[in-house]
């Protein structure tokens, strides 16, 4: 059975330019959630989407928005880069939404300049 | 606010040897708390899982214990391999909706 995938797997913008991240969950899973990575941070959630649907949103602005499709496969959205954005964007997927196993993806390195 | 604080921050050990991270967390109410590895350029792996009523859980080599009580969560990593060299994260869960708190990891180096 294939993981989570996610791509494009490096990513190098400048600032003000948007990006679209891209997460095909595994077969059968209908949850999907996004999260950034950032040394200094840790791990930070953005949202989850299950049955197209955002059910819940972390405290990001609304330059990070998303979308999920029937498929269950689900992309990213940053608008106007800032040099801050740069992180390890990770997805998961589950079973159902708020699942306790999540199955993570390998990330997408973006690089803002 | 909900925090979880891991420490040591970083450590290095040597092959062979047993190693014990520590996870202290605020978040109440708590629904459980994971365990995850993350291999550097790698998404994070599931370890444990542990709920409100459960004291320990072994995953092979690993295993976490749970002290609802005092807010507090070891994992344990016996017989140490370099290949358990990575970044070790408690994740606590809270019931209020979607509420996943997340400590800021320990990096573990093991040596030969």
């Amino acid at each position: 059975k294939a993981g989570v995938t996610q791509t494009p797997r490096y990513l190098i913008k400048t600032r003000g330019q948007q990006v679209t991240l891209s997460c095909s969950p595994i077969s059968g899973h209908r949850s999907v959630s996004w999260y950034q990575q950032t040394p200094g941070q840790g791990l930070q959630f953005l949202f989850e989407y299950f049955s197209e649907t955002q059910r819940n949103k972390g405290n990001f602005p609304g330059r990070f928005s998303g979308r999920q499709f029937s498929n269950s496969r689900s992309e990213m959205n940053v608008s106007t880069l800032e040099l801050g954005d740069s992180a390890l964007y990770l997805c998961a997927s589950s079973h159902r939404q708020g699942a306790e196993k999540l199955f993570f993806g390998s990330g997408t390195q973006l690089s803002v300049l | 606010k909900n925090q979880v604080e891991q420490s040591p921050q970083s450590l290095i050990i040597l092959e062979g040897k047993n190693c014990t991270l520590q996870c202290n967390y605020t978040v109440s109410p708590f629904s459980n708390l994971r365990w995850y590895k993350q291999d550097t350029g790698r998404g994070p792996v599931s370890l444990t899982i542990m709920t409100f009523s459960e004291n320990t859980k072994s995953n092979g080599r690993y295993t976490a214990t749970l002290d609802a009580d005092t807010k507090q969560s070891s994992l344990h990593i016996t017989a140490s391999q370099l290949s358990d060299s990575a970044s070790y994260i408690c994740v606590v869960s809270g019931t209020a909706g979607y509420a996943l708190n997340f400590g800021k990891g320990t990096s573990l180096l093991v040596t030969p």
